[in-house]
């Protein structure tokens, strides 16, 4: 069963700061990786997805990693702006043969303040 | 496209009642999925269809809930009777089956109250 987890829970940070957030996932055969943000009272929206072939992918200031051999992937936000404050989620592939089923981590609940 | 559409936005009802949430995917997409978010369990999967056959309904947490999804462009999720810890955000989302590149697309969601 896929377990993620992210860290940290919250981050407040002033802005212009470049910020990373972690994710974990404890099955390693996954096809994918996806980030989500989630403003208040919203659906998700997706961020970046990366395929098991890659180990990166950018948009924007966004860059996302992928690591499946340690079961890791990082965001990271450059030049951090108050409008990029969310709730960001990680979302793994829930294993065997469940294809598009989705496990998700708790979220890192983002604060950029001016 | 409108994206994905749910109704109602909000539902404020009494514990023993019966509640329906709806759903509309994105046209063409093949896969659709139900989730719940709550402060203590985050965001789960409670069932999902594709080509609108259900797949995989391990999530539902039980017997007092039941998703159906007659047609491509159509699903409900109901909850008979409802219970005040079935309040949580409900979401809909859906994708194009097949693609792995394909994210999923998520709707607004249904804020459910059970008083």
């Amino acid at each position: 069963k896929q377990e993620v987890t992210q860290i940290p829970a919250a981050l407040s940070v002033p802005e212009g700061e470049n910020l990373v957030l972690n994710c974990s996932f404890t099955d390693s055969a996954i096809y994918n990786l996806q980030w989500f943000r989630q403003d208040p009272g919203k659906g998700l929206t997706s961020l970046l997805l990366i395929q098991s072939s890659q180990r990166e992918q950018t948009s924007g200031r966004l860059n996302a990693s992928l690591d499946k051999s340690s079961g890791r992937s990082t965001l990271y936000i450059a030049a951090s702006q108050p409008g990029d404050s969310a709730t960001y989620l990680c979302a793994a592939p829930a294993g065997g043969t469940s294809y598009g089923k989705l496990t998700f981590g708790q979220g890192t609940i983002l604060t950029v303040h001016p | 496209d409108a994206g994905v559409i749910q109704s109602p936005r909000h539902e404020v009802t009494e514990m023993g009642q019966e509640v329906t949430l709806r759903c509309k995917p994105i046209s063409g997409h093949n896969s659709l999925f139900w989730y719940r978010q709550t402060m203590m369990r985050g965001l789960e999967l409670l069932i999902y269809f594709n080509n609108n056959v259900p797949i995989d309904d391990s999530g539902m947490p039980e017997d007092r809930f039941s998703a159906k999804m007659p047609n491509a462009s159509f699903s409900t999720l109901k909850i008979q009777p409802s219970e005040p810890r079935d309040s949580a955000v409900y979401f809909c989302a859906s994708r194009e089956l097949g693609l792995a590149e394909e994210t999923q697309y998520f709707g607004p969601g249904t804020r459910l109250l059970v008083l």
